[in-house]
């Protein structure tokens, strides 16, 4: 069964550097989405993506994140300056067809200190 | 905007017991409704999902839920759990279309004893 990917599986980073998550979402899906999670809470939207622009997005996705599709394959989230508080596990999911199911990756922890 | 509650945190069953874990939430509209498992160490998968029609849902593994519009309910139900189902369970909803983002729920934790 087709899956979603996620590399790294942990990143751990210094407070300000840049971080790039990258998610391969299953081929012949159209819809991309960026989730976190940060330990002990629930699972937060950041961002959705299709047609190659952003949709929809909540308050926590500010300036410091991005994302792009730069290759039609992958998916990226990029954190410009990472802070304490980005520390979480970071979820990418693709949905396709009518089914509108999201697909869920396993997930990038980030580890920022 | 929507949201989702789930009332148990933390549920320990013995093995054979019948579950049912609560989840209700805000939306005026038309809902989509969704339980996702995440066992341990893996990732989110879905259980079942509810757009239209019969309110009764089965999903995989012998779960069901029930949704019940005038209480604003989607309750999450096994007649008889096992060591397997040991594993983090969300409720999550989106609305009003299906390719909108997930709001989750805080998730229950379901702890199955043999």
């Amino acid at each position: 069964e087709p899956e979603v990917t996620q590399t790294p599986s942990h990143q751990v980073t210094q407070m300000g550097q840049e971080v790039i998550l990258r998610c391969v979402p299953i081929s012949n899906h159209l819809y991309f989405y960026w989730y976190r999670q940060i330990l002990g809470q629930k699972v937060e939207f950041l961002v959705s993506f299709y047609n190659n622009e952003i949709s929809e997005k909540s308050e926590i996705f500010d300036d410091q994140f991005s994302v792009e599709r730069p290759d039609g394959s992958n998916f990226t989230l990029k954190i410009r300056s990472t802070k304490l508080e980005d520390s979480a596990m970071y979820f990418c999911a693709s949905l396709g067809g009518r089914t509108y199911e999201q697909y869920f990756g396993p997930g990038t922890r980030l580890t920022v200190t | 905007a929507q949201s989702v509650s789930q009332h148990n945190h933390h549920v320990i069953l013995s093995e054979a017991a019948s579950l049912e874990l609560g989840c209700n939430y805000s939306y005026g509209g038309t809902v989509n409704l969704f339980w996702y498992v995440q066992y341990p160490g893996q990732h989110l998968q879905l259980l079942l999902k509810y757009f239209s029609g019969d309110p009764l849902v089965k999903g995989i593994k012998g779960f069901e839920a029930e949704f019940i519009k005038s209480k604003f309910s989607f309750n999450l139900r096994k007649p008889s759990v096992q060591w397997s189902d040991t594993a983090e369970y969300f409720c999550a909803v989106n609305a009003p279309r299906g390719y909108q983002k997930v709001t989750f729920g805080t998730g229950t934790k379901l702890q199955v004893i043999p």
